[in-house]
């Protein structure tokens, strides 16, 4: 079975503060992609960040860089210099290569920015 | 580029009707996903599409079932409606399996 754990329900940062958010995920295929999708109040699912499991390099986009560990199947997010904006629901995904082709969510983390 | 666009926005509806939700993909893309989102269970998936042909399916009784067209428009469509009916439900598109997903705003259903 594919899961994915999302350790921290909630979690607040002051403004401008580096936060990390935490993702361990258990599959026991080779190819995959990991995500992190922020949703804020509006309710729609944005993407932050993709990380190609065969890549060694980890991403970054902006502010927001991950740290992908993949024999500790470890995948957490980092946001720097964090802005009110970034206040949202992040929820940790991944996606097998070929297959079974679904995003397996873990629960999400409420992240508030505080001004 | 347009987004994912989900119709209804929201919808009330009672125990027992039936229920049509409609997401237009982002223009090329051929695969079409569709998720629930509950405070209690979370983003679980329902079901996949890509050219007209359901891939996948999520553990979901028989009551839920899903369809898509030639132009890559998707419909889901809930018989019988149960009062756990209600949640955010979320459309998800992308260009190709296993590529990043794009979603829509969702359709936040409402059983009373």
């Amino acid at each position: 079975a594919q899961t994915v754990t999302q350790s921290q329900p909630e979690m607040s940062v002051q403004e401008a503060e580096t936060v990390t958010l935490s993702c361990t995920y258990d599959t026991s295929e080779n190819n995959y992609y990991l995500f992190w999708y922020k949703q804020p109040p509006s309710r729609q699912m944005i993407l932050v960040i993709r990380q190609e499991a065969y890549k060694q390099q980890n991403a970054t986009e902006n502010r927001f860089s991950v740290n992908f560990q993949k024999a500790a199947k470890s995948f957490s997010l980092k946001i720097s210099d964090s802005q009110l904006g970034d206040t949202a629901m992040y929820f940790c995904a991944f996606i097998v290569n070929f297959g079974n082709e679904k995003l397996t969510f873990g629960t999400g983390t409420r992240l508030t920015i505080i001004p | 580029k347009a987004g994912v666009t989900q119709t209804p926005r929201y919808l009330i509806k009672t125990r027992g009707q039936q229920v049509t939700l409609s997401c237009s993909p982002i223009s090329g893309h051929r695969s079409v996903s569709w998720y629930q989102q509950t405070p209690g269970q979370g983003l679980q998936f329902l079901f996949e599409y890509f050219s007209e042909t359901q891939r996948n399916k999520g553990n979901f009784p028989g009551r839920f079932s899903g369809r898509q067209f030639s132009n890559s428009r998707s419909e889901m469509n809930v018989s019988t409606l149960e009062l756990g009916d209600s949640a955010l439900y979320l459309c998800a598109s992308s260009l190709e399996v296993a590529t990043e997903a794009f979603f829509g705003q969702g359709t936040r259903l409402t059983v009373v």
